[in-house]
């Protein structure tokens, strides 16, 4: 039972390079999102995703793109990374809308460095 | 536009002693559901509880209840008998509907240390 999957756990990049981060969930869910956590501001929404095909921005979207082209899988882009980019990115997928009790779940978080 | 505060960075509590993290939250939503998760320093998200905008009655999961006050806007976990592996930053989460088109954001944390 896999859950939720990120790949890669790990990263480092050199300033203006490119990278994708690829989450694929088996759970069925319509609702994914990518996330970054930074020290002290706690989780922040890049952009998430209610369904196949659809993407929208959440928080803090610049520099980032995502697609969607499969119900399992929401892949997240960095066209030209810079070294503020530098954060743990957490991949989450979920089921339900507005009052239904369906919690998040997350992957395991991918470390990104960026020199 | 949504947002979620959480006042206390930092909070110490003793060992068996109950200890309580705030959170208080912005929306325009009618209906939503607020979450809290802890993350320990392994860095995984585990989901704790949740409360629905109507819910009449404060959720309870064994040791963690919420206090959800909805005209203060507030959703504040409580844990009870706390122990050492309760150490860890918990958040509180917020998913709205309609004008938030099913955002969940988070607030920025509070790292809970608990004392032997």
């Amino acid at each position: 039972n896999a859950g939720v999957t990120q790949t890669p756990k790990f990263r480092v990049l050199k300033t203006g390079q490119s990278m994708t981060l690829l989450c694929a969930q088996d759970m069925n869910h319509e609702y994914m999102y990518w996330y970054r956590q930074d020290p002290g501001m706690g989780l922040r929404l890049i952009h998430y995703s209610v369904g196949e095909g659809t993407t929208a921005k959440g928080e803090v979207p610049d520099g980032y793109n995502v697609s969607r082209l499969k119900k399992q899988n929401f892949l997240l882009g960095l066209e030209s990374a810079a070294p503020s980019q530098t954060s743990v990115y957490f991949c989450a997928s979920g089921d339900g809308q507005g009052d239904d009790n369906s919690p998040l779940h997350f992957g395991n978080g991918t470390r990104l460095t960026v020199t | 536009a949504q947002k979620i505060t959480q006042t206390q960075p930092g909070m110490f509590v003793q060992e068996k002693e109950a200890v309580t993290l705030d959170c208080t939250y912005d929306t325009s939503d009618q209906s939503y559901g607020l979450f809290w998760y802890k993350q320990p320093s392994s860095g995984e998200m585990i989901f704790l509880i949740y409360q629905g905008s109507y819910d009449e009655q404060n959720a309870t999961e064994g040791r963690y209840s919420l206090n959800f006050q909805k005209a203060r806007k507030s959703a504040n976990l409580v844990i009870s008998a706390s122990q050492l592996g309760d150490s860890a930053m918990y958040f509180c989460a917020m998913r709205g509907l309609k004008t938030s088109y099913d955002k969940v954001i988070f607030g920025p944390g509070t790292s809970l240390s608990v004392i032997p």
